[in-house]
């Protein structure tokens, strides 16, 4: 069955370095997104993307954060200046639609843990 | 606002009983709803859905129940075993065509052997 796969697993970084994130959403999917989990909490929703634009984005995601689809299967996430906050898993996910005329469930990764020193 | 969340953070069920997780919603708008499940050290993984103008679905030893009218949703999962010890998750998307699934907080279930 196909997966959605990230890379690294775990990513360290020192405070106000850049990182990026690196996700193969599942071939045929046509929307990508972004979420985070602090340890023990829910999963909060970043950004969502769609026909190579961000279709929505939280309060969390702020001039920071950007997505990017540099090519035909990657998507990036990539936190430019990096905070202790910033500490936590990131999950990609894909599906084949999203919206008022078609739902269908998200697939995730199995994330990146990003720690922040 | 929009919110989803869950009566219950725990739950301990014996091998092979049924186990039931709840969630409340508060976003009249959402109209589709999912249920995922969360190992350690995992991404949440699909396990049903079911759109608004469905009260019931069922899977393989799953059933999901929704109920518009107090805007709350369970998920049922028959002869629990061991494996299905993991964090519950419920989410719902919008009716307005938003581009994001919200979570609730989660209900970790511990099966008891």
């Amino acid at each position: 069955e196909p997966e959605v796969t990230q890379t690294p697993s775990h990513q360290v970084t020192q405070m106000g370095q850049e990182v990026i994130l690196r996700c193969v959403p599942i071939s045929n999917h046509l929307y990508f997104y972004w979420y985070r989990q602090i340890l023990g909490q829910k999963v909060e929703f970043l950004v969502s993307f769609y026909n190579n634009e961000i279709s929505e984005k939280s309060e969390i995601f702020d001039d920071q954060f950007s997505v990017e689809r540099p090519d035909g299967s990657n998507f990036t996430l990539k936190i430019r200046s990096t905070k202790l906050e910033d500490s936590a898993m990131y999950f990609c996910a894909s599906t084949l639609g999203q919206g008022r005329s078609y739902n269908s469930p998200l697939h995730f990764g199995n994330g990146t843990r990003l720690t922040v020193t | 606002g929009e919110s989803v969340g869950l009566h219950l953070p725990t739950l301990s069920v014996q091998e092979g009983d049924n186990s039931i997780i709840n969630c409340a919603y508060s976003n009249s708008a959402s109209d589709y709803f999912i249920w995922y499940k969360q190992e350690s050290g995992k991404g949440p993984q699909f396990i049903i859905d079911i759109r608004s103008n469905m009260d019931k679905r069922q899977g393989q030893r799953v059933t999901v129940l929704l109920n518009k009218t107090v805007k709350h949703l369970s998920l049922q999962i028959a002869a629990t075993q061991p494996g299905d010890s993991a964090v519950y998750f419920c989410a719902e998307n919008r009716a307005d065509g938003g581009f994001k699934t919200i979570f609730g907080a989660g209900t970790r279930l511990f099966v008891k052997a």
